[in-house]
């Protein structure tokens, strides 16, 4: 099962900030927290991810509480083109394998209204 | 860079028949993973691999297998098709060493008759 929890759909207009919620309440100290979105019939693309600290790239901003049981992506000037389902995803490390396995759940249907 | 290319982009087989989707990727990443997905669902990991000659199994292996003969390749094969495997098929790789994002193929959709 996914360790997050997020809405199933959220409305933005187009042009405004898009803030995505996301908890994770069972995270453990040394997972990550990962942003991906999927865009119709196309495959995952990933946006952003963070530990502790909030993180800013060219896509979005990843906000982590200070507890670290929840996050916010935000996406600054929403566009058409934005209109996707995003996963919030809590990495697993698997130690036997040596590799991280992301579990994605239902994710958020982020619709951008003109 | 293509990045993560996979073949076909669409089948269509009948119950009890065989294939292989096809995933190569050319950014000499370690690690490969196999995922499906149903509709309306999130994915879920089929296999994956952490280099030439190691695969294991993700949380829905059963009804495939895999290899992974060369770092660039990791095909995925039904052997005796069945109705529930119809699903779209997304091959990942990613380099693997610490925290690192997974890129995505266009996906493979098959549908079982």
């Amino acid at each position: 099962d996914a360790k997050t929890t997020q809405p199933p759909s959220m409305d933005c207009a187009e042009g405004r900030a898009a803030n995505l919620p996301c908890n994770h309440s069972t995270i453990s100290g040394n997972e990550y927290v990962y942003w991906y979105r999927q865009i119709h019939s196309q495959g995952p693309q990933y946006i952003i991810h963070g530990l502790k600290n909030n993180e800013t790239n060219e896509m979005a901003s990843l906000i982590i509480t200070e507890d670290r049981k929840s996050s916010t992506l935000i996406l600054p000037h929403a566009t058409l083109r934005d209109t996707a389902v995003y996963y919030c995803i809590v990495d697993r490390w698997d130690s036997g394998a040596g590799s991280y396995q992301l579990t994605f759940g239902k994710g958020t249907k982020l619709s951008v209204i003109p | 860079n293509a990045g993560v290319t996979q073949t076909p982009k669409f089948r269509i087989l009948k119950i009890g028949q065989s294939m292989t989707l096809q995933c190569t990727q050319d950014m000499n990443h370690n690690y490969m993973y196999w995922y499906r997905q149903d509709p309306g669902m999130g994915l879920k990991l089929i296999y994956y691999s952490v280099g030439a000659g190691i695969t294991d199994k993700g949380e829905v292996p059963n009804g495939y297998n895999v290899s992974r003969s060369t770092t660039e390749d990791f095909p995925l094969r039904l052997e005796l098709a069945a109705p529930s495997q119809t699903s779209v098929y997304f091959c990942a790789s990613s380099m693997g060493l610490g925290v690192t994002s997974q890129y995505f193929g266009a996906g493979t959709r098959l549908s079982v008759l």
